[in-house]
């Protein structure tokens, strides 16, 4: 069974920095692109971050750029996204998601605060 | 960039058709993918390709692309089905690859 489990979630103040990660498992996760999208409470989805399938194609969306970085290390079966700078609108459950085209498999997302 | 319009709700009765939108600028030479969501859920994959449907979704579930509208259609709408519906592209144009996103649309059975 393909699972992907997010950790790192927390209350963070404005300005500051949170790491989240995210374990695959039940597949080759060496060989999957993998994808952060995240979701503010009672709004819709909004993807931010890609990463191929060997880290050497990333991309990101205009509103995280320049403050968040997402890394992958398929030794250990882990996707990583490091968030610097947070700001009030980065509030949001963030979930890590399998694939290119299309995603086909979530995790059930972590949760991430920022608030003073 | 890119930009997907769905309508932000749709209604329909038990045992009935619903139809969700997904406009966009020439959507037709794009793939389309769609995700079901349900209240405290991760988003599931229900249409890929414009009308695939991955293992696991049932029948009922279809999906259509052409020109500027791809469209899901769910026939025979149960109770269950009751979810936020999501279209996803991905965007090559411009200087900025990557997913998009429709805004939503909430499916209630009424």
């Amino acid at each position: 069974e393909v699972q992907l489990v997010e950790s790192g979630g927390a209350l963070v103040q404005p300005g500051g920095s949170q790491r989240l990660a995210c374990a695959g498992s039940g597949f080759s996760f060496s060989g999957y692109s993998l994808n952060w999208v995240r979701q503010a409470p009672g709004k819709g989805l909004e993807w931010i971050a890609y990463i191929s399938i060997s880290g050497d194609s990333i991309y990101y969306a205009d509103s995280v750029k320049g403050r968040f970085t997402i890394s992958r290390d398929n030794a250990k079966n882990s996707l990583f996204l490091q968030m610097n700078n947070l700001r009030d609108d980065d509030t949001a459950i963030y979930y890590c998601a399998r694939g290119s085209l299309e995603l086909d498999s979530w995790g059930q997302g972590t949760l991430v605060t920022v608030s003073s | 960039s890119y930009v997907l319009t769905q309508p932000p709700s749709v209604s329909v009765a038990p045992g009935k058709t619903a139809t969700i939108t997904c406009g966009g600028n020439n959507i037709g030479s794009k793939s389309v993918h769609w995700y079901q969501q349900k209240p405290g859920q991760a988003p599931v994959l229900v249409i890929s390709y414009n009308g695939d449907r991955p293992s696991g979704i049932p029948e009922r579930f279809s999906g259509s692309n052409s020109g500027n509208t791809a469209t899901l259609t769910l026939n025979r709408v149960e109770a269950g089905d009751e979810a936020d519906y999501y279209c996803q592209v991905w965007d090559n144009s411009g200087d900025h690859p990557g997913v998009i996103f429709g805004g939503g649309t909430k499916l209630t059975v009424l």
